[in-house]
């Protein structure tokens, strides 16, 4: 067990929909990244919010946003769902006062679009 | 860019036989090299590390040496189990930025 939670596990919708996934890092991590798992494009990394701020964009649709939270914990928005947005999505946190970026990761969401 | 190339799976071991699963990079500035595991079903757990030249990371019988001079960092273990049957990923970091993956190389033990 990381320490990084994310829900819900599973989410199936349909195209055109909006949904939103969760996570909460571990325990006084202040960055949080997201990456997209896709069989076609491997693991990519979307976002980083670092303490509440976006720190780094990827290869984010503009469909998609995130934001963190006073908490820190972090939500993953996909709206105008397309049948392509189907993926597992992770979530992962790194510890403050370290200098490689060791992250670690959630179990992910699966999201299935219909 | 940054990026990271892994040797193209899947590999399929019997057991206790010797693995090796390439990895080489590219990347701008002085990287951080990462091994990472995806069992089926799960998400990815942190194998191993390695964060300057010749370092040498390892956990659970895997090893792997950043190796400055060729900018590779090859996964080793001396004797695979079944437990061992994964997806593996090579990975890199520069600063406190962004890990960019390989592609992954799916490991099957058979007993």
């Amino acid at each position: 067990d990381s320490g990084v939670t994310q829900t819900p596990k599973h989410l199936i919708t349909a195209t055109g929909q909006r949904v939103t996934l969760r996570c909460s890092p571990r325990s006084g991590d202040l960055s949080v990244y997201w990456y997209q798992q896709s069989l076609d494009q491997g693991l990519q990394f979307l976002i980083q919010y670092y303490n509440g701020e976006e720190r780094a964009k990827g290869n984010i649709l503009e469909r998609f946003s995130a934001q963190q939270f006073p908490d820190l914990h972090s939500e993953l928005n996909l709206s105008s769902l397309e049948l392509g947005d189907s993926a597992l999505y992770f979530c992962a946190s790194s510890p403050r006062r370290i200098s490689y970026n060791e992250q670690f990761f959630g179990p992910g969401t699966r999201l299935t679009v219909l | 860019g940054n990026s990271v190339t892994q040797m193209e799976g899947p590999v399929t071991l019997s057991e206790e036989a010797f693995l090796t699963i390439n990895c080489t990079y590219t990347a701008t500035g002085y990287p951080s090299l990462f091994w990472y595991v995806q069992y089926p079903g799960e998400g990815l757990q942190l194998l191993l590390k390695a964060t300057k030249a010749d370092d040498k990371g390892s956990n659970k019988g895997f090893e792997a040496t950043y190796r400055k001079e060729t900018t590779s960092f090859h996964l080793e273990k001396g004797s695979v189990q079944v437990s061992d049957s994964a997806v593996y990923f090579c990975a890199l970091s520069v600063g406190a930025q962004k890990l960019v993956f390989g592609q992954g190389t799916r490991l099957t033990i058979n007993p």
